[in-house]
């Protein structure tokens, strides 16, 4: 089955500064790769979210990418806020399995 | 996006109870999804449910110990039985088989 690997599992940016998560997929098959937000107390949220046939997706202050030949996707976020605090989880997905593969989370700290 | 409620949204439970978690979506879906996520950790599937056919659970979860309802397309249920400090976690409901979306968690503990 798919194995998706998050890294780095904690990190700490100032406010303002840019911040990126970084995911890694093993099945070649996968082809949507969604990013969620979970605030303490809450669930997940999907904040943005791309397929296979894209190499880059933005929304405001948000960004993914991915390199299919690598296997790899990323979340940047840019100008970070305080209110951007929260743990982030990638997931992978094939399109004709119902199953999503998370990653382990990344817990982001924006210090004002 | 599906709006989705889970009742209750914590409880504290003594060992060898069950509870009965609630998940309601405010529009019709064919697949419902039950998570479990412990303690600062990622989300693992517990089981999937279609309305009118046994839920299929992962690997590791089996219905003796968390059986599933799914009487119609915008509700299920997920009860914890005999429980023991172990099944202290979240439990998430989520919806969607393409962008899925999840409930707030009902958060469960244990003593």
């Amino acid at each position: 089955g798919e194995n998706v690997e998050q890294h780095p599992s904690t990190l700490s940016v100032q406010e303002g500064d840019s911040a990126v998560i970084k995911c890694t997929y093993s099945d070649s098959a996968s082809n949507y790769f969604p990013w969620y937000k979970q605030e303490l107390g809450k669930g997940p949220q999907l904040i943005i979210d791309i397929r296979s046939n894209v190499g880059e997706k933005k929304d405001q202050r948000i960004a993914v990418t991915l390199n299919k030949t690598a296997k790899h996707f990323s979340l940047h976020i840019t100008e970070t806020q305080p209110e951007d605090s929260a743990v982030y989880f990638c997931a992978a997905k094939r399109s004709n399995f119902n199953k999503f593969y998370f990653g382990s989370g990344t817990k982001l700290n924006v210090k004002p | 996006s599906a709006v989705i409620s889970q009742k209750p949204s914590r409880d504290i439970c003594q060992r060898g109870t069950s509870l009965t978690i609630q998940c309601q979506v405010d529009s019709q879906v064919t697949m419902m999804f039950w998570y479990r996520q412990q303690p600062g950790q990622s989300l693992t599937l517990i089981a999937t449910a279609n309305q009118g056919s046994e839920a299929t659970y992962e690997s590791g979860f089996v219905i003796d110990k968390f059986p599933i309802s799914r009487p119609n397309l915008t509700f299920s249920t997920l009860t914890v039985s005999n429980m023991s400090p172990e099944d202290s976690s979240i439990y998430l409901c989520s919806v969607g088989t393409n962008e899925q979306y999840f409930g707030p968690g009902t958060r469960l503990t244990v003593t």
